[in-house]
């Protein structure tokens, strides 16, 4: 069975904090990999993908993979509090079909 | 402007009843997706479709139904087999060159309950 894990939290974070979300998956032959926001009653969209070892930054987000360790996570610099939502890591497996395997997602708290 | 538009945003479903929840989208992508979100659950693949005239079970098809009869249109019926419908449903579409790993993009979500 392929799996995403993220810690549920709630994450809390004052403003103007990095915060820093982690996504462990368990199919080594993954190759591709996602961060979804999504506020409470809302769909999910996306901020940041990424394909390659290593970190890829975007405004005030940065996001980091080491297949090695499989692993990737999402910073979150000079946090807002219109950041707080629960953040989805989703992992796209190696067929052909590239279906996205998700997690259940890790809610984060901004505090002003 | 280009998006995915799902309709409606709010249906209730009576017993015995099926219903179509509505998916266009106008960014020319070639893959289309359904989830079903229960609250403190992930997101759990229904039905998908890569190209017209042509689509997959996802991991929780029973009591479901879709058709691709068109690029920009991917409806889904939740059929009265469907005996726990009450969900938010998400459509999701991708563009798919040749099986590339572009993102997924999500349109509003419909929220189905019982009466």
């Amino acid at each position: 069975q392929k799996e995403v894990e993220q810690n549920s939290g709630p994450l809390s974070v004052p403003e103007g904090a990095i915060a820093s979300l982690n996504c462990t998956y368990s199919d080594r032959g993954s190759q591709s990999f996602f961060w979804y926001r999504q506020y409470s009653g809302k769909s999910p969209e996306l901020i940041m993908f990424i394909y390659s070892n290593g970190d890829k930054e975007d405004g005030r987000f940065t996001a980091q993979l080491n297949k090695a360790s499989q692993y990737v996570s999402l910073l979150i610099r000079d946090s807002q509090p219109s950041d707080s939502a629960t953040y989805l890591c989703a992992v796209s497996n190696a067929g052909n079909n590239r279906k996205l395997i998700w997690g259940l997602g890790t809610s984060l708290a901004v505090n002003p | 402007d280009g998006g995915i538009t799902q309709s409606p945003k709010y249906l209730f479903r009576k017993e015995g009843q099926n219903v179509t929840l509505s998916c266009e989208q106008n960014l020319n992508h070639d893959a289309m997706y359904w989830y079903r979100q229960d609250p403190g659950q992930g997101l759990r693949l229904i039905y998908y479709s890569q190209i017209v005239n042509d689509f997959q079970k996802g991991d929780i098809a029973e009591g479901y139904s879709v058709s691709r009869e068109k690029k920009e249109s991917f409806p889904l019926t939740v059929t009265s087999a469907q005996k726990n419908p009450t969900a938010f449903y998400l459509c999701a579409s991708r563009y798919y060159p040749g099986g590339g790993n572009q993102p997924q993009h999500f349109g509003d979500g419909t929220r189905l309950s019982i009466l």
